[in-house]
């Protein structure tokens, strides 16, 4: 069975670093992309960039190039999201997905609330 | 980069009756085109790919076409678990973004 497991809710405070993860399973990890997907409080779906898992190449939309880093561990299984700076705008649900390329397994997501 | 466009933002319907939504993108995107329903509080589920391939396990009732620019999502009996927020999506090439949703209510 395939699944995407997703690290648990994160608040963080402004100017903080902050890294989340989304371990695959059931599946050849370094065979898929992974996608990386926002959702603001009561706002859509924003795709924000995926990643090769097998070789790390990855894609980033412009809207979220330069904001976040996106990466992979084959050795584990797990796709990374990372910030370096985080700012209250970034309070949102995160969500993973293997890229076939449609999005069909999804991560149960990541809420990160950014607040002083 | 292209950009998806839904058409409406929301819409009410009674039960039964035929919902279509529409999504148009700024270019030319073959078949590469999905549809996904995300109902509140929870996961976004894939519901068509290739623009008219119906995911295994999805109720016959939803049905895509389109290819190109245009694209719709039907759905031909609104059912009261059909209230959820649709969303299209291109694959075809990266950045892969999202139309800004379709939210169905019942009336």
């Amino acid at each position: 069975e395939v699944q995407l497991v997703q690290s648990g809710a994160e608040v963080k405070k402004p100017g903080e670093s902050l890294k989340i993860s989304c371990q695959g399973s059931g599946y050849s990890f370094t065979s898929y992309w992974i996608a990386w997907v926002r959702q603001m409080p009561g706002t859509g779906l924003e795709w924000m960039g995926i990643i090769y898992p097998g070789d790390s190449d990855m894609r980033y939309s412009p809207s979220f190039q330069g904001q976040v880093t996106i990466s992979a561990d084959k050795s584990s299984n797990t796709a990374y999201l990372q910030w370096s700076s985080l700012k209250a705008s970034d309070t949102a649900m995160y969500y993973c997905a293997r890229s076939d390329p449609q999005l069909h397994y999804w991560g149960q997501g990541t809420l990160v609330t950014v607040s002083s | 980069d292209i950009q998806m466009t839904q058409s409406p933002s929301s819409l009410s319907a009674s039960v039964g009756d035929r919902v279509t939504i529409t999504c148009r993108a700024s270019q030319g995107i073959g078949n590469y085109l999905a549809w996904y329903q995300q109902k509140p509080g929870k996961v976004p589920k894939l519901l068509i790919y290739g623009a008219s391939t119906l995911q295994s396990g999805v109720p016959s009732r939803f049905s895509g076409s389109g290819s190109g620019t245009d694209f719709t999502l039907t759905i031909s009996s609104l059912q009261p678990e059909d209230v959820a927020t649709y969303y299209c999506q291109k694959y075809n090439s990266a950045p892969r973004p999202f139309g800004q949703g379709t939210k169905v209510e019942i009336k």
